[in-house]
């Protein structure tokens, strides 16, 4: 059980260029979500799907979409990138069974630098 | 809409001494509350959580928290640090109707000096 799991770990970009970061969980969670973390400000969700096949805007969408084909993965990708774009980039699943009802469970974070 | 607000952006203390950091919550309706912790070069993992029942909840590595109602508060408190406690740690809360998004706190940056 690898829990949820995210690719690339590393990656710089020159502006304008395009990326897509995966998200995997092998938990069979309905609920995915994809935050950017920044220094000082915790993290902000950038959008997040309840099912497979949904999606749905955070709090800063702006430069990214997203695609739920399968359920246990969850794409973001950035179409043009911006240097203000850079940031570590955290997936996470939340299960709504059991003793960990509700809780979210993160990725090891991808850190990406836009040149 | 909800928002998390934590007081102490950086904490430092020796080892041994007692821990509160302050989570702060604005939102009307029943809520989820939780504490993530984020060791350095990691992802963030469930310190605790708080649905419903005893106020008084506590989690792993000798971690608790209080929620208090009237005071919008979910305090997380340790009696005595180690230096394996120097961490960011997350507040965050999840309204129970607002399809399982949660708003993080900014985080407080704990340094525990050995």
């Amino acid at each position: 059980n690898a829990g949820v799991t995210q690719t690339p770990k590393f990656r710089v970009l020159k502006t304008g260029q395009s990326m897509t970061l995966l998200c995997a969980q092998d938990m069979n969670h309905e609920y995915m979500y994809w935050y950017r973390q920044d220094p000082g400000m915790g993290l902000r969700l950038i959008h997040y799907s309840v099912g497979e096949g949904t999606t749905a805007k955070g709090e800063v969408p702006d430069g990214y979409n997203v695609s739920r084909l399968k359920k246990q993965n969850f794409l973001l990708g950035l179409e043009s990138a911006a240097p203000s774009q850079t940031s570590v980039y955290f997936c996470a699943s939340r299960d709504l069974q059991g003793s960990s009802y509700n809780e979210q469970f993160f990725g090891p974070g991808t850190r990406l630098t836009v040149l | 809409a909800q928002s998390v607000s934590q007081h102490n952006h950086h904490v430092i203390l020796s080892e041994a001494a007692s821990l509160e950091l302050g989570c702060n919550y604005s939102y009307g309706g029943t809520v989820n509350l939780f504490w993530y912790v984020q060791y350095p070069g990691q992802h963030l993992q469930l310190l605790l959580k708080y649905f419903s029942g005893d106020p008084l909840v506590k989690g792993i590595k000798g971690f608790e928290a209080e929620f208090i109602k009237s005071k919008f508060s979910f305090n997380l408190r340790k009696p005595s640090v180690q230096w394996s406690d120097t961490a960011e740690y997350f507040c965050a809360v999840n309204a129970v109707t607002n399809a399982g998004k949660s708003t993080f706190g900014d985080g407080t940056t704990l340094t525990v000096k050995p």
